[in-house]
């Protein structure tokens, strides 16, 4: 059964520093991977989408890996603002069923 | 380009009774999914349609149900409500097929007591 782990489960940096949010998943049998945000109450932003066959998407400041026999991606975000303090998820697409799966999610504050 | 659109915003049921959540898709999309997230958590999976057809189902009972209609706006049916079923709805659109990007709604927060 695939299960999706976010470590931490919540972070608090100062503005300007980069940081990096990790997401493990057990099963290596997915189509892809997706990092969202979510602001309190509120639905859901994609911010990447890394299918099987790559190794990384870069969009602005946000960068993300995905290492699928190891089971890990990392989103690395660069001089964080404290526009970027928000929830953040990720998802694997599981090919079966079309089933997303998602981690808890990392609550992420920045500081002024 | 329209976004994807739930309605209503807020809801809040007794338990037993049935609610129906809908959902608008993103202009060029065909394909819908519905996700639950309860507070705290991660969405989880409820069901997915494509072309008015449920094309994928979650770990969830039959009392969960869903429509898709042609112009691909969709309805999530709950009946026989419990407590347990409070949660944010969430719904998401993308092109056909696995591997696109899913856009989701702001979602559909449900109260049920």
């Amino acid at each position: 059964k695939q299960e999706v782990t976010q470590i931490p489960a919540a972070l608090s940096v100062p503005e300007g520093e980069n940081l990096v949010l990790n997401c493990s998943f057990t099963d290596s049998a997915i189509y892809n991977l997706q990092w969202f945000r979510q602001d309190p109450g509120k639905g859901l932003t994609s911010l990447l989408l890394i299918q099987s066959s790559q190794r990384e998407q870069t969009s602005g400041r946000l960068n993300a890996s995905l290492d699928k026999s190891s089971g890990r991606s990392t989103l690395y975000i660069a001089a964080s603002q404290p526009g970027d303090s928000a929830t953040y998820l990720c998802a694997v697409t599981l090919g079966d069923n079309n089933d997303m799966r998602f981690g808890a999610g990392t609550r992420l504050t920045v500081k002024p | 380009e329209t976004g994807v659109t739930q309605s209503p915003t807020h809801l809040i049921k007794t338990r037993g009774q049935q609610v129906t959540l809908r959902c608008s898709s993103q202009s060029g999309h065909n394909t819908v999914s519905w996700y639950q997230q309860a507070l705290g958590q991660g969405p989880q999976f409820i069901f997915q349609y494509y072309r008015e057809e449920e094309n994928g189902r979650g770990n969830f009972p039959p009392r969960f149900s869903g429509l898709q209609f042609p112009n691909y706006s969709s309805e999530l049916n709950v009946n026989a409500l419990e407590l347990d079923d409070s949660a944010l709805y969430l719904c998401a659109s993308s092109l056909s097929g696995t591997g696109y990007e899913q856009y989701f709604g702001p979602g559909t927060r449900l109260t049920v007591t």
